[in-house]
């Protein structure tokens, strides 16, 4: 992870609207990559992957796009729910080894 | 929950003294990896045991050191405990090495406070 201080970019999105998170990555190399949620307290928890060879994956309420060409990767959540209050990681594995490098985090409020 | 447990929950240490984490990985995970999160940033990589021996390392100093135990299970050691130490340490643990695309599933953290 990259020192962000204490100010985590921020989404604000109305309940039962879709929400779109973005993140860039620096490796071309990085073959694998991880969405994770992490609630305040808790440790990161896995939402959905996708591996260099695809561009789209889809999962229960949750797409992962990744663009190869501009290295960008996103996460789509589809009709927000207050339980998706949290802030959201991407991160991405460079293939050598299982070691994870983690973007900066997103942090996602629910409008009611 | 993913089957990561982590003790203690949390822990309170004073400047100089050395500290214990401890990680039980999820059933059937032989891989265990360590995570440094300070407040607001994302986690960081400490260094990651396969098969009981350090496989991978961050850029952290040596008195962050670990073990793997044949259970799989890990211990994570930081001596001469420095204020900036303060944080949560993840564990981690994966099925299997050397693909680079086994998911990580991390357990609830340790949140050390040094003072």
């Amino acid at each position: 992870g990259e020192n962000v201080g204490l100010h985590l970019p921020t989404l604000s999105v109305q309940e039962g609207d879709n929400s779109i998170i973005n993140c860039a990555y620096s490796n071309s190399a990085s073959d694998y990559f991880i969405w994770y949620k992490q609630e305040s307290g808790k440790g990161p928890q896995f939402i959905i992957d996708i591996r260099s060879n695809m561009d789209k994956r889809q999962g229960q309420r949750v797409t992962v796009l990744l663009n190869k060409t501009v290295k960008h990767l996103s996460l789509q959540i589809a009709a927000t729910q207050p339980g998706d209050s949290a802030v959201y990681f991407c991160a991405e594995n460079r293939g050598r080894d299982d070691k994870i490098i983690f973007g900066k985090g997103t942090r996602l409020h629910i409008l009611p | 929950e993913t089957g990561v447990t982590q003790s203690p929950t949390h822990l309170i240490k004073t400047r100089g003294q050395q500290v214990t984490l401890r990680c039980s990985s999820q059933s059937g995970h032989n891989t265990v990896s360590w995570y440094q999160q300070a407040l607001g940033q994302g986690p960081q990589f400490i260094f990651q045991y396969y098969r009981e021996e350090e496989n991978g390392r961050g850029n952290f100093p040596p008195r962050f050191s670990g073990l793997q135990f044949p259970n799989y299970s890990s211990e994570l050691n930081v001596n001469a405990l420095e204020l900036d130490d303060s944080a949560l340490y993840l564990c981690a643990s994966s099925q299997q090495l050397g693909q680079g695309t086994d998911t990580q599933y991390f357990g609830p953290g340790t949140r050390l406070t040094v003072l």
